[in-house]
C-alpha cells in the first residue's frame, strides 16, 4: 500500500474551517509537511511539524499529529476561495535527509 | 532572492531523445533534490545532491542522471525518453548543513518545475 495516504477531494463553504486528513506507515519518520500546490504552479511548503510535537499552529493553520496512530491533520480556519488547492502531506525518514514521500494530495475546493 | 528557479519551463521531446533540466537553489542553500510528479499523483523522488555528489536516489531506472556544479546548481538528464516520462519535474532546494556533515531536516523549497512533455 502506499506509504502516505490522503483523502482525494474535500468540499468546504467560504469561511467554515476545513480539516485535511493524512496517515503515514514509516514509524521512523523525523518531519511531517504541508505543501499547497495551485494549478500550473510548483509546491508552496505550508507547514511542517517535528515528529516529537503534537500540535503546531501558524496564523490560520493547526497541524496536529498522532504519532501513535500516524495521524496527521491540517486544519485551515475560516478557509477563504483563495485555500482552493492541492494539499499534500510529505515526510522525510529519518537518517534521508530531505528525501521526502508525498501522498497523492487532496484536493480542496472553497465554495463561495 | 529569486527562491528556487527552474528552466525550460515546458519542454516537447519525442521518444527516443534525450533532455536536460536545470535547477538552481534558493541563496544559502546547498542540497538539491529531485521529483518527478505524473499528473494526478503526488511528487517521486529521484535523486538528491549534495557536496557535488549523489547522496540519495529514489527507484528511478539509470536513464536518470544528474549533476551538481560548485555554484550548487544542479542538471537532471533523461535518455532514451519514454512516453511515460511525460509530467512535471521539480527541483526542491534545502539550506546549509548544521555542521559536521550532519543534515538536519528542515524546510525544503521548489521551484515552479519543467513540464515535459514527450510525443
Amino acid at each position: 500500500g502506499e506509504d502516505v495516504e490522503q483523502s482525494l477531494f474535500l468540499s468546504v463553504r467560504e469561511g467554515d474551517s476545513s480539516v485535511i486528513n493524512c496517515t503515514y506507515t514509516d514509524s521512523s519518520s523525523t518531519y511531517l509537511y504541508w505543501y499547497k500546490q495551485e494549478p500550473g504552479a510548483g509546491l508552496q511548503l505550508l507547514t511542517y511539524i517535528f515528529s516529537n510535537m503534537d500540535m503546531k499552529q501558524d496564523q490560520r493553520l493547526t497541524v496536529l499529529l498522532n504519532k501513535k496512530d500516524k495521524h496527521l491533520s491540517l486544519r485551515i480556519a475560516d478557509t477563504q476561495t483563495g485555500d482552493s488547492a492541492i494539499y499534500f502531506c510529505a515526510e522525510s525518514r529519518s537518517g534521508s535527509a530531505r528525501q521526502l514521500t508525498f501522498g497523492s494530495g487532496t484536493q480542496l475546493t472553497v465554495l463561495p | 532572492d529569486a527562491g528556487v528557479t527552474q528552466s525550460p519551463t515546458h519542454l516537447i521531446k519525442t521518444r527516443g531523445q534525450q533532455v536536460t533540466l536545470r535547477c538552481s537553489p534558493k541563496s544559502g542553500h546547498d542540497t538539491v533534490s529531485w521529483y518527478q510528479q505524473a499528473l494526478g499523483q503526488g511528487p517521486q523522488f529521484i535523486f538528491q545532491y549534495y557536496e557535488e555528489e549523489e547522496r540519495q536516489r529514489g527507484n528511478f531506472p539509470d536513464r536518470f542522471s544528474g549533476h551538481q556544479f560548485p555554484n550548487y546548481s544542479s542538471e537532471l538528464n533523461v535518455n532514451a525518453l519514454l512516453l511515460g516520462d511525460s509530467a512535471l519535474y521539480l527541483c526542491a532546494s534545502s539550506p546549509k548543513t548544521a555542521g559536521q556533515g550532519i543534515h538536519m531536516n528542515t524546510e525544503a523549497f521548489f521551484g515552479q518545475g519543467t513540464r515535459l512533455t514527450v510525443v
